[in-house]
């Protein structure tokens, strides 16, 4: 079937440290790869996407890269920001459907 | 301009009693998801209209659960016989059509059962 595994968290950072969250999947054929946040008191909004091996989604200096080899979509940003504080979840659409396939998520605190 | 809504933001209900749950898309839009979020969990998917019509519901738990679009725009979860496994937040979610354009979630029903 499909499903998303991403870093269990709380993951906490002091301001202009460098982020990674792991995410991996699996899936049959050929899925689209999502990150979405959740900000405090926020409903879930696209953080980027990618639609394609190789593909690199970027968004407010967050990247990940779609990496079929290693079945990953990883995120990072290289100096998180206070106001980067939220709730990051990856997520995946299976070939052929509409639907999106959630990891559990991963809470990031920084603090300044 | 307006994003989704949901109604109501909150809902307590007692176990073994029927409750429905609004969902308005952004206007315009034609694809409109629903999906479960449990404690500590990612959302989880029901079911997708395309237009009025259910082009996916495999995620629908169990027969207790329907959904409804009858003009392709506002939608309604409707749950039977509700058990307190049913507490969780019920996210809508609309998109400007399929293939891959972005879905904008609502705030969100918080459904608790008793």
């Amino acid at each position: 079937g499909n499903s998303v595994t991403q870093m269990e968290g709380p993951v906490t950072l002091s301001e202009e440290a460098f982020l990674t969250i792991n995410c991996t999947y699996t899936a049959t054929g050929y899925p689209s790869l999502f990150w979405y946040v959740q900000y405090p008191g926020e409903g879930l909004q696209l953080l980027l996407k990618a639609t394609k091996a190789d593909d690199k989604g970027s968004n407010k200096g967050f990247e990940a890269t779609y990496r079929k080899e290693t079945t990953s979509f990883h995120l990072e940003k290289g100096s998180v920001q206070v106001s980067d504080s939220a709730v990051y979840f990856c997520a995946l659409t299976p070939s052929g459907s509409e639907k999106l396939v959630f990891g559990k998520g991963t809470k990031l605190t920084v603090n300044p | 301009g307006a994003g989704v809504s949901q109604t109501p933001s909150n809902k307590v209900t007692e176990k073994g009693k029927y409750v429905e749950l609004r969902c308005d898309p952004i206007s315009g839009h034609t694809a409109l998801y629903w999906y479960r979020q449990s404690l500590g969990q990612g959302p989880e998917f029901l079911i997708y209209f395309q237009g009025t019509g259910a082009a996916d519901d495999s995620g629908l738990p169990n027969d207790r659960f329907f959904a409804v679009r009858p003009e392709g725009s506002v939608s309604t979860l409707k749950i039977q016989r509700t058990e307190r496994g049913d507490s969780a937040v019920y996210l809508c979610a609309s998109s400007p059509g399929p293939n891959l354009y972005e879905q904008y979630f609502g705030p969100g029903t918080r459904l608790t059962v008793t």
